[in-house]
């Protein structure tokens, strides 16, 4: 139980398109997703908390404008990168935390790989 | 931000010795987890510690917490080449959020 997928697995698109990222609980509810981006040899960085129903929470230096999150049911949250540019490609994971529960437990997703020609 | 550091940076053994990687934070915290990643993975859950308890053990893995110290072990007893992935600690503080640490890259030689 409690699987996260993310869709697309990887993704190639030109500079100043957008690319939507799909986050889902596969088997339960989550209030709270997260997503993350992760450069090649370095950590997981958090970019921004997604609840179910409200705006999402962005982290320092994260320009909300340019990374639209949406979490529009309690199993679902998308993430969309606007007008792409080289320096956004990188790993975006998303992960869940059970509705109900603390997010003491996160389920990860396996991760898209973003590439931007 | 990222909250702490880990050493080693990288780490390479043999098939069979054991591997300790060392995480650092910075702030007060509810509790700490480790995660192992594959390489081009997700992430995967190995162990939780909490803030109250100083040791856990979880098959070949040992947790310590020292939050006197702000510092955590994690040891991997008698590895195997399948051990090979990166390692990273991650803390809650609290406030709904993991903060990760910058990771250790275990290789394990057959």
């Amino acid at each position: 139980g409690a699987v996260v997928s993310q869709h697309p697995s990887r993704v190639i698109c030109k500079s100043g398109t957008s690319v939507k990222i799909e986050c889902r609980s596969l088997d339960f509810q989550a209030t709270t997703m997260f997503w993350y981006r992760q450069f090649p040899k370095q950590s997981l960085m958090l970019m921004a908390t997604s609840n179910e129903g409200s705006k999402a929470t962005y982290e320092q230096g994260v320009e909300k404008d340019k990374f639209l999150i949406n979490h529009a049911s309690l199993t679902l949250s998308t993430l969309t990168v606007t007008s792409a540019h080289p320096e956004d490609s990188s790993f975006y994971i998303c992960s869940a935390a059970l509705a109900g529960g603390s997010t003491d437990t996160q389920y990860f997703g396996p991760g898209t790989r973003l590439t931007v020609l | 931000s990222q909250q702490g550091e880990e050493d080693p940076q990288a780490l390479s053994i043999q098939e069979g010795e054991n591997a300790t990687m060392n995480c650092s934070y910075k702030t007060s915290i509810n509790n700490l987890q480790w995660y192992r990643q594959n390489s081009g993975r997700g992430l995967v859950h190995l162990i939780l510690i909490r803030s109250n308890e100083r040791e856990k053990h979880s098959g070949r893995l040992r947790v310590t917490l020292d939050t006197s110290k702000k510092s955590s072990s994690l040891l991997i007893t008698a590895s195997r080449a399948a051990d090979t992935a990166s390692y990273f600690c991650a803390t809650n503080g609290g406030y709904n959020k993991l903060i990760f640490g910058a990771g250790t890259r275990l290789a394990v030689h057959p």
